[in-house]
């Protein structure tokens, strides 16, 4: 079975600067794909970026990019130039790629974004 | 709007009831997937179905049920409420099923159900 754990409960950070979620996972998988979904307060389930294991380039839209460690296992976000809109849930996500499709979540980490 | 559609978006229920909450897949997606997410917390699996039959299972109550239909469409139905199953739930939809998809679910706005 596949485990995601978030370490940082809540996060702040200043608007227009930038910030670090961290995400860890556990997995005997060789193919696998890892997520990270947004939840705002409307509690809307948004997917903001995604990196398949095989592809060893960090993925990155716009803003947001990830530090994608596999041999330590390690999932992190970096979102630049935070914006009051990114104030939300953060959640990181696994699935491997041959087993149903099935998302697992981490806890969750609450950032807030002060003005 | 994300293309899948959850209703009802807020439900009420006493304890001991029985509620049916429904879903409609984004147009294309054979895929349907139910979450629960209690207060503040993550996001856990329920079940899976697949252009009508059950894919995969989660950590799903006896008490709770889904089905697939014809159209795609998905119900969970949760009898026998307890205070404990408020929550939000979840209804996601992707293309396909395990291995022909690199992508994420889109999800649904969910149900939020509040037993008392």
């Amino acid at each position: 079975a596949q485990t995601v754990t978030q370490s940082q409960p809540e996060m702040s950070v200043q608007e227009a600067e930038t910030v670090t979620l961290s995400c860890t996972y556990d997995t005997s998988e060789s193919n696998y794909y890892l997520f990270w979904y947004k939840q705002p307060p409307s509690r809307q389930m948004i997917l903001v970026i995604r990196q398949e294991a095989y592809k060893q380039q960090n993925a990155t839209e716009n803003r947001f990019s990830v530090n994608f460690q596999k041999a330590a296992k390690s999932f992190s976000l970096k979102i630049s130039d935070s914006q009051l809109g990114d104030t939300a849930m953060y959640f990181c996500a696994f699935r491997a790629s041959d087993a149903g499709n099935m998302l697992t979540f981490g806890g969750g980490t609450r950032l807030m974004v002060k003005p | 709007d994300s293309g899948v559609t959850q209703t009802p978006k807020h439900l009420i229920t006493a304890t001991g009831q029985r509620v049916t909450l429904r879903c409609s897949p984004r147009s294309g997606d054979l895929s349907v997937y139910w979450y629960q997410q209690s207060l503040d917390q993550g996001l856990q699996f329920l079940i899976q179905y697949y252009n009508g039959e059950e894919r995969a299972k989660g950590n799903i109550l006896e008490r709770f049920s889904a089905q697939q239909f014809p159209d795609l469409h998905s119900e969970l139905n949760l009898s026998s409420l307890e205070l404990g199953d408020s929550a939000l739930y979840f209804c996601a939809s992707s293309v396909a099923t395990a291995g022909q998809s690199p992508y994420g679910y889109t999800f649904g706005s969910g149900t939020r159900l509040t037993v008392v």
